[in-house]
């Protein structure tokens, strides 16, 4: 069975420094790793996401990801953070093709940038 | 590109009534879609895989008869929750995957507020 860990429950940081939201997984075989963001009241948008190449994925507003096969984590970054960020975000994984791309969601992690 | 609508957006229902949501892939085709239900302050729990012209999966723990989907076109499949209870109350999230080849990506509605008295 595939799971999804992310260790924090919050993250603050100050407007202009850099954002990390730490995500591990386990997984049989190759994962498909994603990044979702959540507004209020709101549905998930697709962030970026990881399916083979290079280990470090950009994706949309900034953000990007590194792969990290050995450590079988895939930690959601952002250089210089923005108030307009502070949202909850959820990482995800899904085995291979055949398996229907069921996504299995970690907890989440609500980021709070302050001014 | 990518858009995927819900409709209603929120719904009050009176216990012991059934209420009907869709779920439509505006811009592209989905063979797949997904139902997720969300608890408030937690994540998305899967709840089935609806697939076009065909019986949907259901995740184990979630009633068939209780959460009746159909998918009934590429753009379009329907959760009914059927008598539905004051525990159903929830936040309903629909998602699909396009349908083209080597897409692994699921695009996500914007959620309906079902809220049952």
């Amino acid at each position: 069975a595939q799971s999804v860990a992310q260790p924090e429950d919050q993250v603050n940081v100050a407007e202009g420094n850099p954002l990390t939201v730490k995500c591990t997984y386990s997984v049989s075989g190759n994962p498909y790793l994603f990044w979702y963001v959540q507004y209020p009241n709101r549905g998930l948008q697709f962030l970026l996401k990881y399916i083979t190449g290079d280990n470090l994925v950009k994706g949309s507003y900034g953000f990007e990801a590194e792969f990290n096969k050995s450590q079988t984590s895939f930690h959601l970054k952002k250089p210089s953070a923005l108030v307009s960020d502070s949202a909850l975000y959820f990482c995800a994984v899904s085995p291979l093709k055949a398996a229907g791309n069921k996504l299995t969601f970690g907890g989440g992690t609500r980021v709070l940038v302050k001014p | 590109g990518a858009v995927v609508s819900q409709h209603p957006s929120w719904v009050i229902c009176k216990s012991g009534t059934s209420v009907k949501i869709e779920c439509r892939s505006l811009d592209f085709q989905a063979t797949t879609m997904f139902w997720y239900r969300q608890f408030p302050k937690q994540s998305l729990m899967l709840m089935a895989t609806s697939n076009e012209g065909s019986k949907a999966t259901y995740e184990q723990g979630v009633e068939k008869d209780k959460f009746l989907i159909n998918h009934a076109s590429l753009t379009l499949s329907t959760l009914t929750v059927t008598s539905a209870h004051p525990e159903d109350s929830s936040f309903y999230i629909c998602s699909a995957r396009p349908r083209v080849k080597d897409t692994d990506t699921q695009y996500f509605g914007p959620g309906t507020r079902l809220t049952v008295l």
